[in-house]
């Protein structure tokens, strides 16, 4: 699976969206973009995933640019249980490589 | 409808000992997946069983297993334990059928601390 990367950090006012960038210059044309997120202690929580068009759901919304190379995942209005860490994954569903390789993802922190 | 489960949620045992965690997923969904996450190391991915078959396996040693029984839930065993296999073990299910849109879900997790 292709590498992202992502800022290690950032903070976000409570109410306003939350923009987190994720960078994957070397993805492939059949992988996805992912994004999970980790609050302390928990287990991962899915969240989003899109191929090349712009996706939106209860939670957030997913920006891929055109030439695929780096997405936004979107929260519109960041509330402090947003708190967390939120990776970015880029996957392929064909042949053995299934699992999910996580980075180290980008801890947001909420501000009341 | 329910999410994955795991048990127990925390757990203490002492080096030497062998340990069993258990996973039951999303109904329907017929992948386990099981991957273990401490602070130096992140997120990294144990074993993956489908259909009762292990299908992709990780960079584990052998002391690591796992099984999967026909109602789709699975197990995980750590014999001989060492202190370094603290973590929080998580697993993760899916339907399993390599459709382009397949999504895991992940349990809330086992804590184990080794003594």
């Amino acid at each position: 699976d292709a590498k992202t990367t992502q800022p290690t950090s950032m903070d976000c006012a409570e109410g306003r969206a939350a923009n987190l960038p994720c960078n994957h210059s070397t993805i492939s044309g059949n992988e996805y973009v992912y994004w999970y997120r980790q609050i302390h202690s928990q287990g991962p929580q899915y969240i989003i995933h899109g191929l090349k068009n712009n996706e939106t759901n209860e939670m957030a919304s997913l920006i891929i640019t055109e030439d695929r190379k780096s997405s936004t995942l979107i929260l519109p209005h960041a509330t402090l249980r947003d708190t967390a860490v939120y990776y970015c994954i880029v996957r392929a569903f064909s042949g053995s490589a299934r699992q999910l390789t996580f980075g180290s993802g980008t801890q947001l922190t909420v501000l009341p | 409808k329910a999410g994955v489960t795991q048990t127990p949620r925390y757990l203490i045992k002492t080096r030497g000992q062998q340990v069993t965690l258990s996973c039951s997923p999303i109904s329907g969904h017929r992948s386990v997946s099981w991957y273990q996450q401490t602070p130096g190391q992140g997120l990294q991915f144990l074993f993956e069983y489908f259909s009762e078959t292990q299908r992709n396996k990780g960079n584990f040693p052998g002391r690591f297993s796992g099984r999967q029984f026909s109602n789709s839930r699975s197990e995980m065993n750590v014999s001989t334990l060492e202190l370094g296999d603290s973590a929080l073990y998580l697993c993760a299910s899916s339907f399993g059928n390599s459709q382009a849109k397949e999504t895991q879900y992940f349990g809330p997790g086992t804590r184990l601390l080794v003594l």
